[in-house]
C-alpha cells in the first residue's frame, strides 16, 4: 500500500528533555524518508532526510532512525525547546516520484 | 522564508467556480511540486513539473490541472470546485526531478469554498 503512519497523533514533552517521534511505513521498497516540520501558519520545512542504505543520521539536534525489518521510522530531537512547537510530518518516497506524507504528530512543549 | 512564493495567500469562492494558484519556484529550482493539505487526508501530492514538463502525478482529481511556464512558474487550475476541495495547497520546489531531496515548500494558498 502506500500509506505512512503515525503511532501518535500528539506528543507533549518538557522543555529541555529529548523527543521521540516514531514512524511506520508500508512500502519495504521505499528508498528515500524524510522528516518535515510545520509550524502553524506556515510551509513545511525540511528537517532531516535519509537513505534505506543507512540506519542512522545525525544533524544539528536531530537524529533520524531507519529500521527497514520492521519498517519503522523516528526522530530524536535532544534538548527540545519550544521553538520545536510544531506538527511533525515524516515522508517516504516511492520510485523516486513522490513523496508519501503520514497523518502528522503534534509537538507541543512544557514549560 | 524558503524563497517560494505562492499567490494568493487566500481564496473565498463558492461551488462550481473555477480558480487558479500561482507559484514562483526559488530561483534555479526546475522541480514545482503541488500538495493538498487537508485535515482528513494531511498533505497530498498532486503532480510535479520538472522544467515544463509533466513529471508525476498523484491524487489529483480530473476536475484539476496544472501547468509550467518557460519562466518555470507554476498554475494549479481548480475547477468545477466543490466544499470537499477547501484545503490549504501548497507549492514546492527543487532543484532536480528526483525526490531525493530536499523540497523547499511556499507558504500555501488556503482555499475556502462556499
Amino acid at each position: 500500500g502506500e500509506s505512512v503512519g503515525l503511532h501518535l497523533p500528539t506528543l507533549s514533552v518538557q522543555e529541555g528533555d529529548n523527543s521521540i517521534i516514531n514512524c511506520a511505513y508500508s512500502n519495504s521498497a521505499s528508498d528515500y524518508f524524510i522528516w518535515y516540520k510545520q509550524e502553524s501558519g506556515k510551509g513545511p520545512q525540511f528537517i532531516i532526510d535519509i537513505r534505506s542504505n543507512m540506519d542512522k543520521r545525525q544533524g544539528q539536534r536531530v537524529t533520524v532512525l531507519l529500521n527497514k525489518t520492521v519498517k519503522h521510522l523516528s526522530l530524536q530531537i535532544a534538548a527540545t525547546q519550544p521553538g520545536d512547537s510544531a506538527v511533525y510530518f515524516c515522508a517516504e518516497t516511492q520510485g523516486a516520484q513522490k513523496l508519501v506524507f503520514g497523518q502528522g504528530t503534534r509537538l507541543t512543549i512544557n514549560p | 522564508d524558503s524563497g517560494v512564493t505562492q499567490t494568493p495567500k487566500h481564496l473565498i469562492t463558492a461551488t462550481g467556480q473555477r480558480v487558479t494558484l500561482r507559484c514562483s519556484p526559488r530561483s534555479g529550482d526546475l522541480s514545482v511540486y503541488w500538495y493538498q493539505q487537508s485535515l482528513d487526508q494531511g498533505l497530498q501530492f498532486l503532480i510535479q513539473y520538472y522544467n515544463g514538463e509533466e513529471r508525476a502525478k498523484g491524487n489529483i482529481l480530473e476536475r484539476f490541472s496544472a501547468q509550467q511556464f518557460p519562466d518555470l512558474h507554476s498554475e494549479l487550475n481548480l475547477s468545477s470546485l466543490e466544499l470537499g476541495d477547501s484545503a490549504l495547497y501548497f507549492c514546492a520546489s527543487s532543484p532536480f526531478a528526483a525526490t531525493y531531496n530536499e523540497q523547499f515548500f511556499g507558504p500555501g494558498t488556503r482555499l475556502t469554498v462556499l
